[in-house]
């Protein structure tokens, strides 16, 4: 079990660009979830999936942002456009399922985006 | 709008001492809850997670839940300064659709 991984650690670009972020959850977990944390907040849930099936996607989450999870295994998260206030670290984390006992989150290393 | 609720501190408590963390919930569904640590510029790691009523201890650390109250708190025995982090208190509910956070706890022991 190598965790939870995150490529890349770190991402600086220029606002209007498109940012791609990807996550590899532990191999036998079927959930998968994404977060973004700003400094001084917890982390803030912005979508899961359930093997591939994405369920649910906060209402906070512009259009700006799609995530896949095409064979129910890696995830990618996709910013269009970024702005300013799309700083933030990004957090994955994967769960074995949702129901109680199988829910606990594991979380990956992050990625910290800024946008100039 | 389901919530979690969390003192922001600083919370500063002297090596030794016993620290104390306090979380409270808004929903009354909820059935999992989890204490994270996270240190400044990492992730969140898993402390301990609790499902039912009462204490469940791990080496120093003891979780406390009372769903009735809707309160879930952290003690941290034997403080040490390598305790100093932020303490994230999650919840889940029963179908497991709504883990949400709170805005976490800022623990300082000093030496």
């Amino acid at each position: 079990d190598t965790g939870v991984s995150q490529d890349p650690r770190h991402k600086i670009t220029k606002r209007g660009q498109n940012v791609t972020f990807r996550c590899d959850p532990i191999s036998e977990h079927n959930r998968l979830y994404w977060y973004r944390q700003t400094l001084g907040q917890g982390p803030e849930f912005l979508t899961y999936f359930q093997n591939e099936a994405q369920l649910e996607k906060s209402r906070l989450l512009s259009d700006r942002f799609s995530a896949e999870r095409p064979k129910g295994s890696f995830s990618t998260l996709e910013i269009q456009h970024t702005e300013q206030g799309d700083s933030a670290m990004y957090l994955c984390a994967s769960s074995l399922s949702g129901l109680a006992s199988d829910d606990t989150q594991y979380f990956g290393p992050g990625t910290r985006l800024t946008v100039l | 709008q389901k919530e979690v609720e969390q003192n922001s501190g600083p919370l500063s408590v002297p090596e030794g001492a016993i620290a104390s963390l306090n979380c409270t919930y808004s929903d009354r569904v909820s059935q999992s809850f989890f204490w994270y640590r996270q240190y400044s510029g990492k992730s969140p790691e898993l402390i301990m997670s609790i499902y039912s009523n009462g204490d469940k201890e791990d080496g120093r650390f003891t979780a406390q839940l009372n769903k009735a109250s809707q309160y879930v708190s952290l003690l941290i025995r034997d403080s040490q300064p390598s305790d100093s982090a932020t303490y994230l208190c999650a919840v889940n509910d029963v179908y497991g659709q709504n883990f949400v956070f709170g805005p976490g706890t800022r623990l300082s022991v000093l030496p």
